[in-house]
């Protein structure tokens, strides 16, 4: 079993739909949650960051962890031909040295 | 501030030749990182840095892959002999101090090998 499971799509949407990207983990011992945006051939860069459970928005950005579930998620609402990139997930602890472990990827369309 | 840099941006070879990738870390980052990122797949880590002792290379492949941080700034990363399996792209990372602030990114180097 990974340790950190993503579908990786793709996930095709119209504009202005409500996108849900999701993440599953195994270690209980992560505490630091991470969304990257990467872009085709591009390096992924940071989109949101999130310590322990809860929410967190950031403009069409929302980011939820559910630490009893082993569950996090990313929201994007009325998503944009511009979004349309693989999302990262990625976590780390304070046990693993702050190693951070990705997931694939979900690779994301928005049509215009 | 300017962004981690790396070179070349592609590069082809052959199986069993070598290859070097070169990686400039955000000033006043401590801590770098390489990554390979296969097609489909989520960057593994390979080596971390912090200045310029190696913290983790666990999952670097010692027969084949080195890479050095003199003076704790830039990075090489060499491959010798390449594999095709090794085709992928590799990313360079830095942040400031290992700790759990988020990685930055370079826009990486993809490496065909045929």
């Amino acid at each position: 079993q990974k340790e950190v499971e993503q579908d990786p799509g793709p996930l095709s949407v119209p504009e202005g739909a409500i996108v849900s990207l999701n993440c599953t983990y195994s270690n209980s011992a992560f505490q630091y949650f991470m969304w990257y945006r990467q872009y085709s051939r591009k390096g992924p860069e940071l989109l949101m960051y999130t310590y322990s459970s809860g929410n967190k928005e950031d403009g069409r950005f929302t980011a939820q962890v559910d630490k009893s579930s082993k569950y996090i998620s990313l929201f994007i609402r009325d998503s944009q031909p511009s979004d349309s990139a693989t999302y990262l997930c990625a976590m780390s602890g304070i046990t693993g040295g702050f190693k951070t472990i990705f997931g694939a990827g979900t690779r994301l369309f928005v049509k215009a | 501030e300017a962004g981690v840099a790396q070179s070349p941006r592609y590069k082809i070879i052959e199986k069993r030749q070598s290859v070097a990738f070169w990686c400039n870390p955000i000033s006043g980052h401590a801590t770098l990182y390489w990554y390979q990122q296969i097609l489909g797949q989520g960057p593994k880590l390979l080596i971390q840095f912090q200045n310029n002792g190696v913290v983790d290379d666990s999952q670097l492949p010692k027969d084949r892959f080195s890479a050095e941080r003199l003076k704790g700034v830039d990075s090489t990363l060499k491959i010798q002999p390449a594999k095709l399996e090794d085709s992928a792209v590799y990313l360079c990372a830095s942040n400031r101090d290992g700790d759990n602030s988020p990685l930055h990114f370079g826009n990486g180097t993809r490496l065909t090998v045929t």
